[in-house]
């Protein structure tokens, strides 16, 4: 069974204090990793999908890498409006689209 | 990309009655998801909805529970039948409109069940 694990499930750094996400997943055969978005009462808007361990993808402030096990999200001198949820998700190689998601981590920017 | 709207947004309901939530894309697209997310869980796919033929329902959902209806390729229906409280959640549709491993998600929809 696919599995995702996020952490931290929260983080509060300062506007400028720069960090990263973990997503660790266990997948019977990677077809792709995805990182969302999810503001509070809103459906999760899609950042990234990354294919191959190696792999990295870059938007603004924020940048995914992916290895065989684990990817990161590097957030790099955060705004206020960076604070949100980030999702990871994993979808299989077999099978149909489904997208198996972790649980998330909570960021916050405090000014 | 592909804009996606839900309705009703939100919506308080009795326990032992059904709510239908729709779900409209502005392309056309084969396949339409549906997720739920529970309160502090993760997004759990319920179906894949294709359109001409019935929807395929992940481990742990059933069609009496969660019929879904697949009347065009730019709209889908999800019906939450004789809910309970424990199916106070939000529920979300997606789509991946270029097949290129990018799924949008609708706003979603906010169920509570009394």
């Amino acid at each position: 069974e696919d599995q995702v694990t996020q952490s931290p499930e929260a983080l509060r750094l300062q506007e400028g204090e720069s960090s990263s996400l973990n997503c660790s997943y266990t997948v019977s055969g990677l077809r792709g990793l995805f990182w969302y978005r999810q503001d509070p009462g809103k459906g999760p808007e899609f950042l990234f999908t990354l294919y191959s361990a190696g792999e990295e993808k870059e938007k603004e402030r924020l940048k995914a890498t992916l290895t065989k096990k684990e990817s990161f999200l590097h957030i790099t001198a955060p705004k206020p409006e960076d604070s949100a949820t980030y999702l990871c998700a994993v979808q299989a190689n077999f099978g149909n689209e489904k997208l198996t998601f972790g649980t998330g981590t909570r960021l916050t920017i405090i000014p | 990309s592909a804009v996606i709207s839900q309705k009703p947004s939100r919506d308080i309901c009795q326990r032992g009655t059904s709510l239908t939530i729709q779900c409209q894309v502005d392309s056309q697209v084969t396949m339409m998801f549906w997720y739920r997310q529970q309160p502090g869980q993760s997004l759990t796919l319920i179906a894949t909805a294709n359109q001409g033929s019935e929807a395929t329902y992940e481990s742990g959902f059933v069609i009496d529970k969660f019929p879904i209806s697949r009347p065009n390729l730019t709209f889908s229906t999800l019906t939450v039948s004789n809910m309970s409280p424990e199916d106070s959640s939000i529920y979300l549709c997606s789509v991946d409109p270029d097949r290129v491993n990018e799924q949008f998600f609708g706003p979603g929809t906010r169920l509570t069940v009394l």
